[in-house]
């Protein structure tokens, strides 16, 4: 149980462009849902806190009209990287709080060229 | 906040050795503990986790961690290292809502035939 997926698991864009990346919990309502963002050989940075129905809040130094997060139902949440730009890539996780506990999916890794 | 502290970004033991981790917490109220493994391009994959009880708390994979409030420590341990258990290794420390989780800056496990 407690299952959180991630789509896509990779993306390559071009720099400018947009990118959608979706976190769902698949076998639970997920009130609250977490973005991180990690790069290499680093630890994870939590980047924007999602509750359904209500604006994101975000970590201090997280642009939040470049990196917008919807999190429209109990079990969706997505994070759009607009106007990616190289600098931008990296791998992006998310997590899905069931109880006291965060559920993690397997991660976005996000190239921006 | 709380902060957690993991010793040594890059841990080296040889196959069959004892593998140890070390994790420190700063928090005024006991926490609720955990421990993941991250493969590269990987999610987080829970190896096991403290909430109440016995301090002494087993996971998958063989490895255990106990909590000494005493020492505001959570160490990982392992009795004999297996090649399949090099990765990263992160300790993370949660609120009793969830709502906080607070990761180390991850250890490098490497694993020498």
């Amino acid at each position: 149980g407690a299952v959180v997926s991630q789509h896509p698991s990779w993306v390559i864009c071009k720099s400018g462009t947009s990118v959608k990346i979706e976190c769902r919990s698949l076998d639970f309502q997920a009130t609250t849902m977490f973005w991180y963002r990690q790069f290499p050989k680093q630890s994870l940075m939590l980047m924007a806190t999602s509750n359904e129905g209500s604006k994101a809040t975000y970590e201090q130094g997280v642009e939040k009209d470049k990196f917008l997060i919807n999190h429209a139902s109990l079990t969706l949440s997505t994070l759009t990287v607009t106007s990616a730009h190289p600098e931008d890539s990296s791998f992006y996780i998310c997590s899905a709080k069931h109880e006291y506990e965060q559920y993690f999916g397997p991660g976005t890794r996000l190239t921006v060229t | 906040a709380q902060s957690v502290t993991q010793l040594g970004s890059h841990v080296s033991v040889s196959e069959g050795a004892l593998v140890l981790l070390r994790c420190n917490y700063s928090s005024s109220v006991p926490p609720y503990l955990f421990w993941y493994v991250q493969y590269p391009n990987q999610g987080l994959q829970l190896l096991l986790k403290y909430t109440t009880g016995a301090t002494l708390v087993k996971g998958i994979n063989g490895f255990e961690a106990e909590f000494k409030k005493s020492e505001t420590s959570f160490h990982l341990t392992k009795p004999s290292a297996h090649m399949s258990d090099a990765a990263e290794y992160f300790c993370a420390v949660s609120s009793i809502t969830g709502n906080q989780f607070y990761f180390g800056t991850g250890t490098s496990l490497t694993v020498i035939p």
